[in-house]
């Protein structure tokens, strides 16, 4: 399977430590987005990438959170000093072109104690 | 205010029935609507896209289909299975790009034997 790949599936760490989180988009597609999903709620925008270059930042994400995409392939996602408002499921999805779709990795799910 | 609305937020039905769940928006200007299928525990997978010009699109036992003039998009599930119990998201883009896709909150499908 050539999908979209995030590691971990998931990660239980205490309030105040960082984490990070990796994603391996799709090879041919140059498109790379990181979301966060709450319980109940759909995926919201945190990021995006074409390439390696960062064009797109939400307002959801706070000073403490990084995310690189040193060489244009893969992705990580690092939360700085986490809150336990920072629970959720951080999904990774990756597209070839406009007005295709969005493949998604199976996320992340972050818990935060 | 979310500016893609799902209804209803649930809904049960037996196997081997029809449904229809809805997707009324408010995003413009408007690029393409997506319906995604995402089990519990797991990142969304594509059933639909359609752009502006489009009013109807089919996946096998999913069919879409879109009113850009009232802003509404239905999905319409034909003799529903087992597998087919699972959260489904309408997405709007705006323009282009992934980053400018608001989803919705998703309905919640319950199919039962």
């Amino acid at each position: 399977d050539t999908g979209v790949s995030q590691n971990p599936r998931h990660k239980i760490t205490k309030r105040g430590q960082n984490v990070t989180f990796r994603c391996d988009p799709i090879s041919e597609h140059n498109r790379l987005y990181w979301y966060r999903q709450t319980l109940g709620q759909g995926p919201e925008f945190l990021t995006y990438f074409q390439n390696e270059a960062q064009l797109e930042k939400s307002r959801l994400l706070s000073d403490r959170f990084s995310a690189e995409r040193p060489k244009g392939s893969f992705s990580t996602l690092e939360i700085q000093r986490t809150e336990q408002g920072d629970s959720a499921m951080y999904l990774c999805a990756s597209e070839d072109r406009e007005n295709s779709p969005l493949h998604f990795g199976n996320g992340t799910r972050l818990t935060v104690t | 205010k979310n500016q893609v609305e799902q209804s209803p937020q649930s809904l049960i039905i037996l196997e081997g029935k029809n449904c229809t769940l809805q997707c009324n928006y408010t995003v413009s200007p408007f690029s393409n609507l997506r319906w995604y299928k995402q089990d519990t525990g797991r990142g969304p997978v594509s059933l639909t896209i359609m752009t502006f010009s489009e009013n109807t699109k089919s996946n096998g036992r999913y069919t879409a289909t879109l009113d850009a003039d009232t802003k509404q998009s239905s999905l319409h599930i034909t003799a529903s299975q087992l597998s087919d119990s699972a959260s489904y998201i309408c997405v709007v883009s705006k323009n282009s790009g992934g980053f400018k896709t608001i989803f919705g909150a998703g309905t919640r499908l319950f199919v039962k034997a």
